[in-house]
């Protein structure tokens, strides 16, 4: 299994709304990651999990909630967000250590009503 | 990690090579170059990726500069379903806790008939 996969694909949430955004990988990595994309703009870097562990967070305001509760699944819980927050959610995952590149999932695209 | 830049945008011809380019003036002696690219509302996918030496695979060509500061990316022959932003990457290795993808802008290739 070379796939991240992300679930939902699509997601409506109101904006007192609690959801989550889940990401999966079978590729024995080791190391996570969720980005941010709105339109027409590249990707950003949200948070890095490093062997379950949290290891980067980008000045993420906290109605955004990451969790990795084992090697190969990564949760983003979403509690009071705005409509600023709608954007394409992406998750990646790609061995910790070494000149590897990442994979990606396709994304959740986020609408906050 | 090195700053890149490329052009925001560049046509090709279908079946004709895409020499996309990227410099990198700034990229230190053990930075990776990388190169993914996005096609509309997915995510990113992995191309290539290299450290000095010219790499080849079976989707592109990477060819790096000898003093390194600059890389030039090459489809062989571009179809229509290589229409899409292609972003080039520098950075370290990945080290335990310190995994970073920084995202530029990209270069948007359109291929047409």
């Amino acid at each position: 299994d070379t796939e991240v996969t992300q679930t939902p694909k699509h997601l409506v949430m109101g904006m007192t709304n609690k959801k989550s955004l889940k990401c999966e990988q079978h590729m024995g990595h080791r190391a996570m990651y969720w980005y941010k994309q709105k339109a027409k703009k590249p990707p950003e870097l949200m948070f890095v999990y490093s062997y379950e562990k949290l290891s980067i967070n980008e000045s993420v305001p906290s109605r955004f909630s990451p969790e990795c509760p084992n090697s190969s699944l990564l949760n983003l819980h979403l509690h009071a967000l705005q409509p600023e927050d709608s954007a394409l959610y992406l998750c990646a995952s790609s061995q910790v250590t070494g000149g590897y590149g990442y994979t990606f999932g396709s994304g959740t695209r986020l609408t906050v009503v | 990690d090195a700053k890149t830049t490329q052009p925001p945008s560049m046509d090709c011809a279908e079946g004709r090579a895409a020499n996309l380019p990227c410099n990198h003036s700034t990229i230190s002696g053990n930075e990776y170059v990388y190169w993914y690219r996005q096609i509309h509302s997915q995510g990113p996918q992995y191309i290539i990726h290299g450290l000095k030496n010219n790499e080849t695979n079976e989707m592109a060509s990477l060819i790096i500069t000898e003093d390194r500061k600059s890389s030039t990316l090459i489809l062989p022959h571009a179809t229509l379903r290589d229409t899409a932003v292609y972003y080039c990457i520098v950075r370290a290795p990945l080290s335990g806790n310190t995994g970073k993808l920084i995202f530029g802008q990209g270069t948007t290739l359109q291929v047409k008939p």
